[in-house]
């Protein structure tokens, strides 16, 4: 069936380093794709959106991109603190009236010191 | 403050008792929904509903019952023929209108089967 999923499960950098975390989709007719952030115990934090019309969207110190083509989104850190220390899901949504969103399994990203 | 309260925090349930979680949402968002998450896991859709005295089931429904009587809670029942019931359960709202909606999540309801 059509899934959004991730390339890697766990990311380990050093703190300062960019980090890229990746995400795989499925389904062509997904127009609207984000990002979350997981903490250990916590509910998912919206990190940044990005809509099937565009390609790159930037924020503080995250960038989305999505390649229509490979179907592939991609989620960039700067800088990366302990702080980003958590897990990063991909969500889709087909858009329309289906207000679902689908999410992949998620990628632990830890920062070291 | 604006936002979702799911409680409680913690739940235990006995086997073939049905338990019911709470969520109460403040931002006049129209549809809401329930996610149920494992270890290790995503995020996987229990039930969603866009407007009020309407829901639909999502991917894993067998076992669970909701209601929206009202636009701000979304109460999810977890009943006996629910055959694996421990998971983190998370609630979340958005506006649900127009191209691309974000969901905001509440901080979760851990359920344990004693």
């Amino acid at each position: 069936g059509e899934s959004v999923g991730l390339h890697l499960p766990t990311l380990s950098v050093q703190e300062g380093d960019n980090s890229i975390i990746n995400c795989a989709y499925s389904n062509s007719a997904s127009d609207y794709f984000i990002w979350y952030k997981q903490e250990s115990g916590k509910g998912p934090q919206f990190i940044i959106d990005i809509r099937s019309n565009m390609d790159k969207r930037q924020g503080q110190r995250v960038t989305v991109l999505l390649n229509k083509t490979v179907k592939h989104l991609s989620l960039q850190i700067a800088a990366t603190q302990p702080g980003d220390s958590a897990v990063y899901f991909c969500a889709e949504n087909s858009g329309g009236s289906n207000y679902k969103l689908t999410f992949g399994k998620g990628t632990l990203l830890t920062v070291n010191p | 403050d604006g936002g979702i309260t799911q409680s409680p925090k913690y739940l235990f349930r006995k086997e073939g008792q049905n338990v019911t979680l709470s969520c109460e949402q403040n931002l006049n968002h129209d549809a809401m929904y329930w996610y149920r998450q494992d270890p290790g896991q995503g995020l996987r859709l229990i039930y969603y509903s866009q407007i009020v005295n309407d829901f639909q089931k999502g991917d894993i429904a067998e076992g669970y019952s909701v209601s929206r009587e009202k636009k701000e809670s979304f109460p999810l029942t977890v009943t006996s023929a629910q055959k694996n019931p421990t998971a983190f359960y998370l609630c979340a709202s958005s506006t649900g209108q127009g191209w691309g909606t974000e969901a905001f999540f509440g901080q979760g309801t851990r359920l344990t089967v004693v």
